[in-house]
């Protein structure tokens, strides 16, 4: 039974960064993809970008470009999201969810998501 | 960017009733690349339908999706009281533009 468990939840200052990290559990970790997706209170899902360990790509929706990260560390099997020059409006719940992916050359594909994590909430106030 | 419209805003309706959601997108959606969601307050939402109108492992079989090209829907043919939750539709079917709806509550009457 594949869980992903997220780091706790992150307090940050306007123009500062957070590091969100996500531990994949339980399955074989590089045979899906796993994408972050944020809610705001109050409001509905977004998703900012995912990776695909065997293919060893990041990719990002454009909102996100140059301001999100997503690396990955297989041997502990955990894949982080950073996010700079955080702003108030970047207040929300952060959610990891392994994601079904393709490729088909040049275009790599995030299809559905069906394990989630709990969720980080990450708050931006000064 | 396809535009998820979801409609009602807010179902409201009793335990053993039919509840029918609404997806409608802004443009086709390829292949039929289109999920449903469950979330609860405080929950990860749940993965319900992908594909249109295949059922995740593990839903109830109350849980049917529907549709082609830009419409959609989602059926949950008797409402159990643990169905009371937020409705999400999601679309992949453009590279690395996942996009979802804005929610459909459905609430208890």
């Amino acid at each position: 039974q594949v869980q992903l468990v997220q780091s706790g939840a992150e307090v940050k200052k306007p123009g500062s960064s957070v590091k969100v990290s996500c531990k994949a559990s339980g399955g074989t970790f590089g045979r899906y993809a796993i994408s972050w997706v944020r809610q705001a209170p109050g409001q509905g899902l977004e998703w900012m970008g995912g990776f695909i360990p065997i293919f060893g790509t990041a990719n990002y929706a454009q909102k996100f470009q140059g301001r999100v990260t997503i690396t990955t560390d297989e041997s502990t099997t955990t894949v982080y999201m950073e996010m700079s020059s955080l702003r108030s409006e970047d207040t929300a719940v952060y959610y990891c969810a392994r994601t079904y992916s393709g490729y088909d050359p040049p275009r790599y594909y995030y299809y559905y998501m069906d394990v989630w994590g709990k969720g980080t909430t990450v708050t931006v106030s000064s | 960017e396809i535009v998820l419209t979801q409609s009602p805003g807010t179902l409201s309706l009793s335990p053993g009733e039919r509840a029918t959601l609404s997806c409608r997108a802004s443009q086709s959606v390829s292949s039929s690349y289109l999920a449903w969601y469950q979330q609860k307050p405080g929950q990860a939402p749940r993965l319900l339908i992908y594909g249109t109108s295949s059922r995740a492992t593990g839903i109830p079989d109350r849980f049917s999706g529907s549709g082609s090209g830009t419409d959609f829907t989602l059926t949950i043919s008797r409402l159990e009281p643990e169905d009371f939750a937020v409705y999400y539709c999601q679309q992949y079917g453009s590279s690395q533009k996942l996009t979802f709806g804005g929610g459909t509550k459905v609430e208890i009457k």
